[in-house]
């Protein structure tokens, strides 16, 4: 069966620094990859995906991923990044067309306030 | 306007209860999800379904059940509620690629 993880729990941002999101994923095929943001009391928005070609995809809000089959990860970045951007992200993972996602346990950025 | 609504869209129900979780989209998708929400973690999927009057069992379905009467609304029911039910519970919908999921609001439920 297929797993996506997120080593870190939490993350502090501070104003105008960079922001690396990190994500690994167990799955012996070629995986459908995408992230999503979920806002302090709001439900979850698509930022970007990962299907096959370039393995750097750009999406909304200014993120981009990374997709390096090497080390099987998928880690989400953006630069420079902003308090506002203080959400919790999670990585999902598809083994196909037309095949639900499974996420993971998501990271929560937490701004770090001067 | 949202295109995944999702009623109630918070409850508090008794153990033993019977609680019905509805959800409508707009978006004209095929695909419909349920997924929980539990503090401090990710979301698994409950149930999901391809087409209307069909549903298929997700990663955690064991309490609960899922109604597809049309492609618009998809439902989860709980006909025994449990403690271990209390999280939050996101519908979501996608086209027939299944790549982009849009989800509703949430509805958070409180077994007591």
């Amino acid at each position: 069966a297929q797993s996506v993880d997120q080593p870190d729990a939490h993350v502090t941002l501070s104003e105008g620094a960079s922001l690396e999101l990190r994500c690994s994923y167990s799955y012996s095929a070629a995986p459908y990859l995408f992230w999503y943001v979920q806002y302090p009391g709001q439900s979850l928005q698509f930022l970007l995906k990962y299907i096959t070609g370039d393995t750097v995809v750009k999406g909304t809000k200014g993120f981009e991923a990374e997709f390096r089959k090497s080390n099987s990860s998928f880690n989400l970045k953006k630069s420079p990044a902003h308090w506002s951007d203080s959400a919790k992200y999670f990585c999902a993972l598809s083994t196909g067309f037309a095949s639900a996602l499974t996420f993971g346990s998501g990271t929560k950025v937490i701004p770090c306030l001067p | 306007e949202a295109a995944v609504t999702q009623s109630p869209r918070s409850k508090v129900a008794v153990t033993g209860g019977k609680v019905t979780l509805s959800c409508h989209q707009t978006n004209n998708h095929d695909y419909m999800y349920w997924y929980r929400q539990d503090t401090g973690h990710g979301l698994r999927l409950i149930h999901y379904s391809y087409v209307a009057d069909s549903t298929e069992k997700g990663d955690i379905p064991d309490g609960y059940k899922a109604s597809r009467p049309s492609q618009e609304n998809f439902s989860l029911i709980l006909e025994l509620a449990s403690l271990s039910q209390t999280a939050v519970y996101f519908c979501a919908s996608s086209d027939i690629s299944g790549n982009t999921l849009y989800f509703g609001e949430g509805s958070r439920l409180i077994v007591v």
